[in-house]
């Protein structure tokens, strides 16, 4: 399996722009996590989904994010408009119902709005 | 919610044993992990122990949970400068997601 596979690796964007930030679940994961990572924050969730369907979304900073699965293969996280702020590294993350819990995590997406 | 605190550094000489402690709050926790980090990439599930266990050892690396201090631990043996990285303390909160601590930095020096 290649894992959780987040697009693209690095971006960066001027401020007010639309970003979208892409991630390919492992096959068969039913649980679909999105984390921010900042160096005063920690790593954060944003928003999950179990079987395409968001569950939680209460971590989402603002309505300018906006998460979206339509498939069980493939989710978006975007940003409208994004702002300095906005930058982190957006890790996305699978797991299977049934399993110890674990996630298995992509090598997530740098972002930089400048 | 669930708070998850980790000393921010540790730093140790190559060969030594290196112990990564971590308090949470939430007494329901039922599985209990590690992740490490290195440079650049995502976070790498290390191992993970379950509520009713004290211990439980994999190679170089022992965990140890204190249940009744909602205290654990990572202990790497012979500790190896590939080993240089940050370390998440994560349980579980509630039934499907984990809360991470804002990581250990270990710097293992030769």
């Amino acid at each position: 399996d290649a894992g959780v596979i987040q697009s693209p690796r690095h971006e960066v964007t001027e401020m007010g722009q639309e970003v979208t930030l892409r991630c390919k679940p492992i096959s068969g994961h039913d649980y679909l996590f999105w984390y921010r990572q900042t160096m005063m924050r920690g790593l954060e969730l944003l928003i999950y989904f179990n079987n395409n369907v968001p569950i939680d979304d209460s971590g989402m900073p603002e309505d300018r994010f906006s998460a979206k699965m339509p498939n069980a293969s493939f989710s978006t996280l975007k940003i409208q408009p994004s702002e300095p702020r906005d930058s982190a590294v957006y890790f996305c993350a699978s797991r299977e119902t049934g399993a110890t819990y674990g996630y298995t995590f992509g090598s997530g997406t740098r972002l930089t709005v400048v | 919610g669930e708070d998850v605190e980790q000393s921010l550094f540790l730093s140790v000489r190559e060969g030594d044993s290196s112990v990564i402690n971590c308090t949470y709050t939430d007494s329901s926790s039922t599985y209990l992990y590690w992740y490490k980090q290195e440079p650049g990439a995502g976070l790498q599930l290390l191992t993970y122990i379950f509520s009713n266990m004290d211990m439980k050892q994999d190679q170089r690396l022992t965990v140890l949970l204190n249940k009744k201090d909602k205290h654990l631990s990572l202990r790497i043996a012979d500790t190896q400068t590939g080993d240089s990285a940050i370390y998440f303390c994560a349980p579980n909160s509630g039934y499907s997601t984990l809360t991470f601590g804002k990581g250990t930095m270990l710097l293992v020096s030769p």
